[in-house]
């Protein structure tokens, strides 16, 4: 599975949109984009999956580039709630995520 | 459904202890993992299973053992607890692959050995 890179820590402002970035320049054809996010001490949460196209769910949106090689997940209006990990994870689908590498994600703080 | 849980939430063993860390869920999913994970840090693979009887090893394996005779159950055994196993332990499972294929985690069990 292609390895990824997200920055270790990010601020947003309660209300304000946040986006989240994550390269995966070695990404394969066949590999999604996952996102996941860690709320303090509890289990990872699915957040949304992509391929190619953007996606979006009631939780946030995914934008892939044209190239594959980075995404950025958008969390429309975040909450305090939304403070968490947040991990970006790129692997095949029929792999049934036993290889499902979680790096250390991004901390997002948000903010009153 | 009450989708994976964990039993116990907490536990303090004393080196060189035993004990089972328990998992259920009630998907009817065939792929169930096992996770731990040190403070600031991101999950580390311990063993794996695709299905009933069949169980592998991942990143981190050694000092641990699992068993996976149903479907629904995926106890993961501690021998000879050792500090460096402190940690906090996920369980999660999947679906077989196809579709979406999101990950379902537990709550965790977080474990201290002194």
């Amino acid at each position: 599975d292609a390895k990824t890179t997200q920055p270790p820590s990010m601020d947003c402002a309660e209300g304000r949109a946040a986006n989240l970035p994550c390269n995966h320049s070695t990404i394969s054809g066949n590999e999604y984009v996952y996102w996941y996010r860690q709320i303090h001490s509890q289990g990872p949460q699915y957040i949304i999956h992509g391929l190619k196209n953007n996606e979006t769910n009631e939780m946030a949106s995914l934008i892939i580039t044209e190239d594959r090689k980075s995404s950025t997940l958008i969390l429309p209006h975040a909450t305090l709630r939304d403070t968490a990990v947040y991990y970006c994870i790129v692997r095949a689908p029929d792999t049934g995520g036993f290889k499902t590498i979680f790096g250390a994600g991004t901390r997002l703080f948000v903010k009153a | 459904n009450a989708g994976v849980t964990q039993t116990p939430k907490f536990r303090i063993l004393k080196i060189g202890q035993s004990m089972t860390l328990q998992c259920t869920q009630d998907m009817n999913h065939n792929y169930m993992y096992w996770y731990r994970q040190d403070p600031g840090m991101g999950l580390k693979l311990i063993y794996y299973s695709v299905g009933a009887g069949i169980t592998d090893k991942g990143e981190v394996p050694n000092g641990y053992n699992v068993s996976r005779s149903t479907t629904e159950d995926f106890p993961l055994r501690l021998e000879l607890a050792a500090p460096s196993q402190t940690s906090v332990y996920f369980c999660a499972s999947t679906t077989s692959g196809a579709g979406r294929d999101e990950q379902f985690f537990g709550p965790g069990t977080r474990l201290t050995v002194l």
